[in-house]
C-alpha cells in the first residue's frame, strides 16, 4: 500500500508569499504530524493532529503557521507571508494511532520549501 | 530543558568493524528513546524503540538512565548500514508524538 504522500517534493517561493504544503497520510492512521527539518538538523516537531482536532500545536514558530485536517485525513500546513529563514523539508508523519500502541511513525519524503 | 545530543556528525568505519552511535539525552521525566535511519534517497523510518527491546538488523540500543544515555551498537557493520541515524525522545510513554530529535550521524561503512 502506499505510504505518506507529501505534495509537492520540492516548492520554491519569494519571500512575503503564501504557500500551502499537502499531506496525505496512511489510510485508516488517526494520528498526523508535522515537522520541519533545516540543514544539518534533526526534525523539529510543529503540530500534532488526532483525528481531524490539533491536539498539540506548541511546536508551531509563530502564527504565520497555521495547520489544518478538516476531515481527518489530509492535512494542509499554511505559512503566510514566507520569510527566508523558513527554508526547511518539512516532513509529515502518520500513525495508527497517537498512544496506546500501534504508534509507529512513518513518515513522508518531505517537501523542500525555498524562500527567496 | 530537553534535548537530544548526538556527538558525532560523521562516523566511518570499515566493513566488519564494530559500531557505536552515541547518544545522550536529558529529560527530567522517563521518556520513551527511539533511533530512526535514513537511508540515501529514502524516507526517515523507525529503526527500533528502548520499549521493544528489539535487536533490529543487528542493531541494539540499551537505556542507560545513569548515564542518560541510548547508544546504537552492531558488532559488525555492513556496507548497506550506511545511511543517516538520528536519535529521538518522546516525553509521554508508548507515543510517537512530539518526539525531539537529536542533530543525526552520518555513518559511512566502507568495504
Amino acid at each position: 500500500g502506499a505510504g505518506v504522500s507529501q505534495t509537492p517534493s520540492n516548492k520554491v517561493t519569494e519571500k512575503g508569499k503564501y504557500v500551502e504544503l499537502r499531506c496525505d497520510p496512511i489510510s485508516g492512521h488517526t494520528a498526523l504530524y508535522w515537522y520541519r527539518q533545516s540543514l544539518g538538523q534533526g526534525p523539529e516537531f510543529l503540530i500534532y493532529f488526532q483525528g481531524t482536532g490539533a491536539a498539540d500545536d506548541s511546536g508551531l514558530p509563530n502564527d504565520r503557521f497555521f495547520a489544518v485536517r478538516p476531515e481527518g485525513s489530509v492535512s494542509t500546513l499554511k505559512i503566510q507571508r514566507t520569510e527566508r529563514g523558513d527554508s526547511a523539508v518539512y516532513l509529515c508523519a502518520s500513525s495508527l494511532s497517537g498512544r496506546g500502541g500501534r504508534t509507529e511513525a512513518f513518515f513522508g519524503q518531505g517537501t523542500r520549501l525555498t524562500v527567496v | 530543558a530537553q534535548r537530544v545530543t548526538q556527538p558525532e556528525k560523521l562516523l566511518s568505519v570499515f566493513k566488519g568493524a564494530p559500531v557505536e552511535l552515541k547518544c545522550n539525552y536529558s529529560y527530567s521525566g522517563s521518556p520513551e528513546l527511539f533511533w530512526y535511519v535514513q537511508y540515501s534517497r529514502q524516507r526517515l523510518q523507525l529503526l527500533l524503540r528502548h520499549i521493544s527491546r528489539e535487536s533490529i538488523k543487528g542493531f541494539t540500543a540499551d537505556l542507560n538512565k545513569g548515564e542518560t544515555s541510548f547508544h546504537l551498537k552492531k558488532p559488525f557493520a555492513q556496507e548497506e548500514d550506511s545511511a543517516m541515524y538520528y536519535c529521538a525522545l518522546s516525553g509521554r510513554m508508548d507515543s510517537s508524538y512530539n518526539l525531539i530529535f537529536g542533530s543525526g550521524t552520518r555513518l559511512l561503512v566502507r568495504p
